[in-house]
């Protein structure tokens, strides 16, 4: 199963934009990048996913570089309910459909 | 959100004693995850279940075991408890296919004394 790299920890200013890196240099051509949260004391919960293109939702925005090693979370205006640990996971059309958890990046939401 | 419950949410035991805990989902996804996460660490993957009775290993498989005798249940089980597994437990569901996301439950935490 191929990993990701994630930094382990970030801060950002309320209602400024996030930029969360995540490398995944051994990314096989039909993996899918999948972005989760955890908030304290909380499992985790699903933020957004893509395959090649960049994506928007409700929650947050996905870059996704052209050779696909690389993918960054964008919040758009980072708020005090956004600090979390967030994991880029890859998910393989494996049918398993397991996870790899690294450790995150903790967002820290700066008032 | 998705219906998906854990129990017991706490639970504290002595050391050798067996312990089972449940995951009941409302959802009828067909994939069910066991994960444990420790202080400073991601999530981990214990067992997971593609279907009833299907089951597999994880990476931390080794002194757990699990059933699945219907869709809606993931039972967990430490036969014998050891401190090592005081942990916080989560389970998670999922319809399956690499672009449906996993919802996860809010987790157990288990202390072993």
């Amino acid at each position: 199963d191929a990993k990701t790299t994630q930094p382990n920890s970030m801060e950002s200013n309320e209602e400024e934009p996030v930029h969360l890196p995540c490398n995944h240099s051994t990314i096989s051509g039909t993996d899918y990048i999948h972005w989760y949260r955890q908030l304290p004391s909380q499992g985790p919960e699903y933020v957004i996913h893509g395959l090649t293109s960049n994506v928007n939702n409700r929650m947050a925005s996905l870059a996704i570089a052209e050779d696909r090693k690389s993918s960054t979370l964008i919040l758009h205006r980072a708020t005090l309910r956004d600090a979390a640990v967030y994991y880029c996971i890859l998910v393989a059309a494996s049918g398993t459909y397991k996870y790899i958890f690294g450790t995150g990046t903790r967002l820290k939401v700066l008032a | 959100d998705a219906g998906i419950t854990q129990s017991p949410r706490h639970k504290v035991t002595e050391t050798g004693t067996p312990v089972t805990l449940r995951c009941h989902q409302t959802e009828n996804h067909r994939y069910m995850y066991w994960y444990r996460q420790d202080p400073g660490h991601g999530l981990r993957l214990i067992h997971y279940s593609y279907g009833v009775k299907d089951t597999d290993k994880g990476e931390v498989s080794d002194g757990y075991s699990v059933s699945r005798s219907k869709t809606e249940d993931f039972l967990l089980t430490l036969e014998s408890a050891t401190s090592s597994q005081t942990s916080v437990y989560f389970c998670a569901i999922s319809r399956g296919g690499e672009v449906y996301e996993q919802y996860f439950g809010p987790g157990t935490r288990l202390t072993v004394t």
